[in-house]
């Protein structure tokens, strides 16, 4: 079955600094990879997906994100954080027999100013 | 038009209570979908409409009744609910249910439900 780990619960960055959020999943085939962001009391944005192709993502609000295969990893990184990127970030993997989207338990970002 | 519209942004209601919520996209998506999102926890899938049938049902108790009255509406009746139904519930749109494009789904901002 299909699974998502993130493994770091907070992560705090000062404003400006280079971000990295961690991502791993477990899955057999080729996988659907997305994260999502989720302010305070809101519901949840896409950032960026990816189905194929090119294993550099480039998504929205500067935001990228990498496949690698060998490492079962969908890391989101972003070069300069701003204080407006505090959030939850969900990273999910697309259940391959269903519509369904399994997601990571989250990783929340805080930002120093 | 990328949004997904949910109404009411608050709800409270008491345990004996029917209410309702709605959720509206015009994106021409043909698959919706409802989630529970507890505090500081990922959304659980509760239920998918895919071209306005049923099709996921996720062993949700049946006091949360869904209705799909057309392929831009989504509701969410609620009825005898308990306390610790009180969460954020998120409708989401895709275009399609079939794979990939079930998988990128658009959500709205949510209703916080408290049951008192």
């Amino acid at each position: 079955a299909q699974s998502v780990t993130q493994p770091d619960i907070h992560i705090t960055v000062s404003e400006g600094a280079s971000l990295e959020l961690r991502c791993n999943y477990s899955y057999g085939a080729t996988p659907y990879l997305f994260w999502y962001v989720q302010s305070p009391g809101q519901g949840l944005q896409l950032l960026l997906k990816y189905f194929s192709g090119d294993t550099l993502v480039q998504g929205i609000k500067g935001f990228e994100a990498e496949f690698k295969r060998s490492q079962s990893s969908f890391n989101l990184r972003k070069p300069s954080v701003h204080w407006s990127d505090a959030a939850e970030y969900f990273c999910a993997v697309g259940d391959s027999s269903a519509s369904k989207i399994i997601f990571g338990s989250g990783t929340r970002l805080s930002i120093r100013p | 038009d990328t949004e997904v519209t949910q109404t009411p942004k608050h709800l409270v209601m008491g345990m004996t209570n029917k209410k309702s919520l709605k959720c509206e996209q015009h994106m021409g998506h043909r698959a919706m979908y409802w989630y529970k999102q507890k505090a500081k926890k990922p959304p659980e899938l509760m239920f998918v409409y895919s071209y306005e049938k049923l099709s996921i049902n996720e062993s949700v108790p049946s006091r949360f009744s869904p209705e799909c009255p057309n392929s831009s509406l989504l509701n969410l009746h609620l009825h005898a609910l308990q306390p610790e139904d009180s969460a954020l519930y998120l409708c989401a749109s895709s275009q399609g249910s079939g794979l990939p494009k079930g998988h990128e789904q658009y959500f709205g901002p949510g209703t916080r439900l408290t049951v008192t």
